[in-house]
């Protein structure tokens, strides 16, 4: 168990739709990272928050938003939602903001889009 | 902008050989390395990661991985394999001082036989 955890585990939904999945990190850790895993784009980074402050951007769409708020916890929107998103999305934080900073991922949260 | 190659989708061994999982990586600005594990059905956990100084890093498990700056190369070693070692591995890599974002490889799917 990293500690840190995300909800749902499961999500299934239609085309257009929106969605929010949550990350909570580890006590204590100030980043929060957002990935996108599919068979066809592999793990892809998403998004960095650190300390509720955006800190680095991956290849996240427009469609896609996120947000840390003052309790660390962060939260991933997707909206008009495509068959192409279907995909495991982790989370991950660590103490710093740094890429040096060991990253501890979740358990992730699997989206089907249908 | 950086770019990992894992020269191997899949590796097959059997237990208690020595096993070799290739890394190789692009980048024009100097980089931190990683070796991540994925078990089914969990996310990913670090196995070790090469910052500066020695360039042979152990990790945990039993693994280490030799950074090698003129071939450009990151590879993984475990002189004895277990089953418990089925795993994915992803190989990272993020450059030092600018964005600071873990681009990772396709993975490598590591199979144990008895």
């Amino acid at each position: 168990d990293s500690g840190v955890t995300q909800t749902p585990k499961h999500l299934i939904t239609a085309t257009g739709q929106r969605v929010t999945l949550r990350c909570s990190p580890r006590s204590g850790d100030l980043s929060v990272y957002w990935y996108q895993q599919s068979l066809d784009q592999g793990l892809q980074f998403l998004i960095q928050y650190y300390n509720g402050e955006e800190r680095a951007k991956g290849n996240i769409l427009e469609r896609f938003s996120a947000q840390q708020f003052p309790d660390l916890h962060s939260e991933l929107n997707l909206s008009s939602l495509e068959l192409g998103d279907s995909a495991l999305y982790f989370c991950a934080s660590s103490v710093g903001a740094g890429s040096y900073n060991e990253q501890f991922f979740g358990p992730g949260t699997r989206l089907t889009v249908l | 902008a950086q770019s990992v190659t894992q020269l191997d989708s899949q590796v097959p061994v059997f237990e208690e050989a020595p096993v070799e999982l290739r890394c190789n990586y692009s980048s024009s600005v100097s980089v931190y390395l990683f070796w991540y594990v994925q078990y089914p059905n969990q996310g990913l956990q670090l196995l070790l990661k090469y910052l500066s100084g020695s360039t042979l890093v152990k990790g945990i498990n039993g693994f280490e991985a030799e950074f090698n700056k003129s071939q450009t190369s990151f590879h993984l070693r475990k002189p004895s394999v277990h089953i418990s070692d089925t795993a994915e591995y992803f190989c990272a890599v993020s450059d030092i001082g600018g964005a600071q974002k873990l681009v990772f490889g396709q993975g490598t799917r590591l199979t144990i036989n008895p």
